[in-house]
């Protein structure tokens, strides 16, 4: 069965702290993805990454850095928290361009900035 | 203009109603078209997929993209209380990216 988890469902974090979420899936996908959520808003992609070590910019990289030092592993930093990115935090990944395979999702991240 | 665009509801209907849910989208590039399913407090899970024009049903649900108006819908038949969700639509270019352009979301609610 497919599987994705992300750390944390829940976290509460300060203003200016540095924030580490982490991704892990286990179906050897190559394609991994963070997205945040906000009402009004749907999903909107911050980073992806092809491969191990290759990440590439999506709709709303500002204040967000990726790492993918591992196949299965994908990890969103929040380099100085601020409130504008409190919101839910989804990890995703998929195999790498087969027509009718898609983005298998995690459980996500609830992160609070106060 | 939103890449894709979908009502955001609420909405909500008695238990056993047909449901049609809709998207709009913008860019004739997009070639493959899909549906998620989101529980409350959950990650979005795959629903339907469809490729191209036409229509796709499983059990319950059809999905139907008509490429010429831009317009996809998701139809539920007999709608249970376990289909009280929030439905977004996705879609992506061909080609080597993997990347969905996603819906807002329509909140729908079935009342029993």
């Amino acid at each position: 069965d497919v599987k994705v988890t992300q750390s944390s469902r829940y976290l509460v974090k300060r203003t200016g702290e540095k924030v580490f979420l982490e991704c892990v899936q286990d179906m050897d996908h190559e394609n991994m993805f963070w997205y945040r959520q906000d009402p009004g808003l749907g999903l909107r992609l911050i980073y992806f990454s092809y491969d191990v070590k290759m990440k590439e910019k999506g709709d709303i990289p500002e204040g967000y850095s990726v790492s993918r030092e591992k196949k299965e592993r994908f990890s969103l930093i929040l380099e100085s928290a601020s409130t504008n990115q409190t919101s839910m935090y989804l990890c995703a990944s998929s195999l790498m361009d087969r027509a009718g395979d898609t983005q298998y999702f995690g459980p996500g991240t609830r992160l609070t900035v106060l | 203009q939103k890449e894709v665009e979908q009502d955001p509801g609420p909405l909500s209907v008695p238990e056993g109603a047909i449901v049609s849910l809709n998207c709009t989208y913008s860019n004739s590039a997009f070639q493959y078209f899909m549906w998620y399913r989101q529980y409350s407090r959950k990650g979005p899970e795959l629903l339907m997929y469809t490729y191209s024009s036409g229509n796709k049903e499983d059990g319950r649900f059809t999905a139907q993209v008509d490429k010429s108006s831009k317009y996809i819908s998701l139809f539920i038949r007999d709608s249970q209380p376990s289909d009280s969700a929030t439905y977004l639509c996705a879609m992506r270019y061909g080609g080597a990216t993997n990347k969905l352009i996603f819906g807002t979301g329509t909140l729908l609610a079935v009342q029993p």
